[in-house]
């Protein structure tokens, strides 16, 4: 266990529907962060946030909705999402501010299915 | 622009040999590398990062890694591979100046027994 969980582990949902997924960290870090695992291709960094504030958002469609109401919650809340948006959903968490030295702690994912 | 490259999809090796993961990165300034693994229907977990000072980082598992500035590389060895060190290796890349996390696409490791 790294510190770091989410819910839930899987998902299926079509595409008008509205969903959430959470994360949590039990670490007590400052820096939080949502990535999209697809099959073979690279780890896609979606967004960041440092003591709950957004500081970093890699054009991420807006269908996507970030929200962080603590330093230990990590929201990304889902609607109208496509087939495409099927992936591996990781959740990370770091020490620092975010800062390129951080090492990161992730959760195990969430799977979701779009259909 | 920063990139990472990670050139194998797939490494075989024989328990007991040693196995090489390769990266080779692109960076503007002064990179930090990271090598993460994942286990299947787990997250990443963090092995090793070069930040600074000596160009050979040790990690967990047994796992070492070579910063070599002149090739751009950052691989991921080992003396003496293990079944359970089957897995998917991630190498990523931060710039310095950019300040963004970039990861690879992956290589999966199979140590056959």
């Amino acid at each position: 266990e790294t510190g770091v969980t989410q819910t839930p582990r899987h998902l299926v949902m079509g595409m008008t529907n509205k969903k959430s997924l959470k994360c949590e960290q039990h670490l007590g870090h400052n820096a939080m962060y949502w990535y999209k695992q697809s099959a073979k291709k690279p780890l896609e960094l979606m967004f960041v946030y440092s003591l709950e504030e957004r500081v970093e958002n890699n054009s991420v469609p807006s269908r996507f909705s970030p929200e962080c109401p603590n330093s230990s919650h990590l929201f990304l809340h889902l609607h109208t999402l496509q087939p495409e948006d099927s992936a591996l959903y990781l959740c990370a968490s770091s020490p620092g501010r975010g800062l390129a030295t951080d090492t990161q702690y992730f959760g195990p994912g969430t799977r979701l299915t779009v259909l | 622009a920063q990139s990472v490259a990670q050139p194998e999809d797939q490494v075989n090796v024989a328990e007991g040999n040693p196995l090489t993961v390769k990266c080779t990165y692109s960076v503007s300034g002064n990179p930090y590398l990271f090598w993460y693994v994942q286990y299947p229907n787990r997250g990443l977990q963090f092995l090793l990062k070069y930040i600074t000072g000596d160009n050979l980082v040790k990690g967990s598992y047994g796992f070492e890694a070579e910063f070599n500035k002149s090739q751009t590389s950052f691989h991921l060895k080992k003396p003496s591979a293990l079944v359970s060190d089957s897995a998917l290796y991630f190498c990523a890349v931060r710039d310095k100046k950019d300040d963004k996390i970039i990861f690879g696409k992956g290589t999966r490791l199979h140590i056959l027994p």
